[in-house]
């Protein structure tokens, strides 16, 4: 089975700094129809999930262009120029190339510092 | 506008029975390959299980394999989780999303708790 980690797991951050988080994958996650199906999600607090990127880097409509998504094979990253209030909440790696069986990773705790 | 709307959510004893609806809308329901995700109290998001448009093609997390099934109703626009000889580890919020592999949609989630 594929296993996502990602890290950290906690992210303090100052309003106005960077912020990147990691998502790293036990099996290559480019499939063989050349595509590589990592998503990211951002879960606000008290919210439902909420897509950011399909297809390590394709922004969904919405998402402000201070996020963006990057990376390939076997490691990929979700970076923010400059965090906001609103950014706060858990990001969350998703991996589709092996579907059906599909997976999540463990989640990375945004917060303000 | 798409709309994914679970109920059926409550509390339950272990070893109970529990059965998720989620409708849906502003979409094409009969192409659409459906997913239950779930996420424990204080815990990430854990994929359930997948089926395809027709109803014949189902696919489970291990950990609910022969507990749980995933069933629709195409004229309803209706997506199913009947959950079975459920225990504390069950409890979480049951999430539907669409489509399986991009999961762009999302409802807003049902409660389950299991507990005595």
């Amino acid at each position: 089975d594929v296993v996502l980690t990602q890290s950290p797991l906690s992210l303090p951050v100052t309003l106005g700094q960077p912020a990147s988080i990691s998502c790293r994958s036990s099996q290559s996650l480019v499939h063989s129809d050349g595509n590589t199906y990592l998503h990211w999600f951002q879960q606000r607090p008290g919210q439902a999930p909420r897509r950011l990127f399909s297809k390590v880097s394709n922004r969904d409509s919405g998402v402000p262009d201070r996020f963006s998504g990057s990376g390939s094979g076997t490691d990929f990253t979700l970076k923010i120029s400059r965090v906001e209030a609103e950014d706060v909440g858990v990001y969350y790696c998703m991996q589709g190339t092996h579907w059906p069986l599909d997976t999540f990773g463990q989640g990375t705790k945004l917060e303000i510092k | 506008e798409v709309q994914l709307v679970e109920s059926g959510g409550g509390l339950v004893q272990p070893g109970g029975s529990l059965r998720l609806s989620c409708v849906v809308s502003g979409f094409t329901f009969t192409t659409a390959w459906m997913t239950w995700v779930r996420q424990a109290p204080g815990k990430g998001l854990e994929w359930v299980a997948n089926m395809d448009p027709s109803g014949n093609t189902k696919y489970y997390v291990d950990s609910v394999k022969g507990r749980f099934i995933i069933s629709r109703d195409n004229a309803k626009n209706s997506f199913y989780l009947q959950m079975n000889n459920l225990t504390a580890e069950d409890t979480a919020v049951y999430y539907c999303a669409t489509p399986s592999r991009w999961l762009l949609y999302w409802g807003q989630g049902a409660l389950v708790t299991v507990s005595s």
